[in-house]
């Protein structure tokens, strides 16, 4: 069955750096989306990507969905102690998302 | 605008009994998906339901059921409860709409220990 994979597991920064989270899926996406779960928290939801090479911003955050459609990236600039938490990609058709295991950012001030 | 709500939050069961977990969609919403989170693991794809009736399911058993009332609440039954049940099991709703692309809105979950 489809696979979403996500790299790095876990990844440590210092306020300011930047972070980027890396995303697979084992077949063609129709969208990606992109959810936060901060520490004892729930997923929120972030953005969803469609288009074929389409790139995204919010703010210091900006998303990417791969020209072929598997894959999408996540970036960081400059952290914030406010972006601690899990980032987790997730793709699927209409019905079944399936998720990644999370990129668990934490950022030391 | 209430979000999606979830009940009981928290809850110890022991092995080899029933669970029920209930979940209210956010306002506007008719589709409620549930999913398992272990700790550690990403979510998980238990099944979908739209007018009332199981629409996708994802890898569990049939020990897992649900149901979808009419005012598009919906809960999620587990049986003969094992110790690998223990998770956060988070309610999502969504608006099906026409492009089918759901985006999901999460419950904060029922955290079930199965001792």
């Amino acid at each position: 069955g489809q696979q979403v994979m996500q790299i790095p597991q876990y990844q440590h920064v210092q306020e300011g750096e930047d972070f980027t989270t890396y995303c697979n899926s084992s077949t063609t996406l129709s969208n990606i989306q992109w959810y936060k779960q901060r520490p004892g928290g729930h997923p929120v939801f972030l953005i969803q990507l469609v288009k074929s090479g389409e790139v995204k911003k919010q703010k210091r955050l900006t998303f990417q969905f791969g020209e072929a459609k598997k894959n999408s990236s996540l970036h960081i600039t400059a952290t914030q102690t406010t972006d601690v938490g899990t980032y987790f990609c997730a793709g699927g058709d209409t019905g079944k998302l399936i998720f990644g295991q999370g990129t668990t950012l934490q950022v030391k001030p | 605008d209430a979000g999606v709500t979830q009940s009981p939050t928290h809850l110890i069961k022991t092995r080899g009994q029933q669970v029920t977990l209930r979940c209210s969609p956010k306002s506007g919403h008719d589709t409620v998906s549930w999913y398992q989170q272990a700790l550690g693991q990403g979510p998980q794809f238990i099944f979908q339901y739209y007018e009332e009736e199981e629409r996708q399911r994802g890898n569990f058993p049939d020990r897992f059921s649900g149901h979808q009332f009419p005012n598009y609440s919906s809960e999620l039954n587990v049986n003969a409860l094992l110790l690998g049940d223990s998770a956060l099991y988070l309610c999502a709703s969504s608006f099906r709409g026409i492009s089918g692309a759901n985006v999901l809105t999460f419950g904060a979950g029922s955290r079930l220990t199965v001792l």
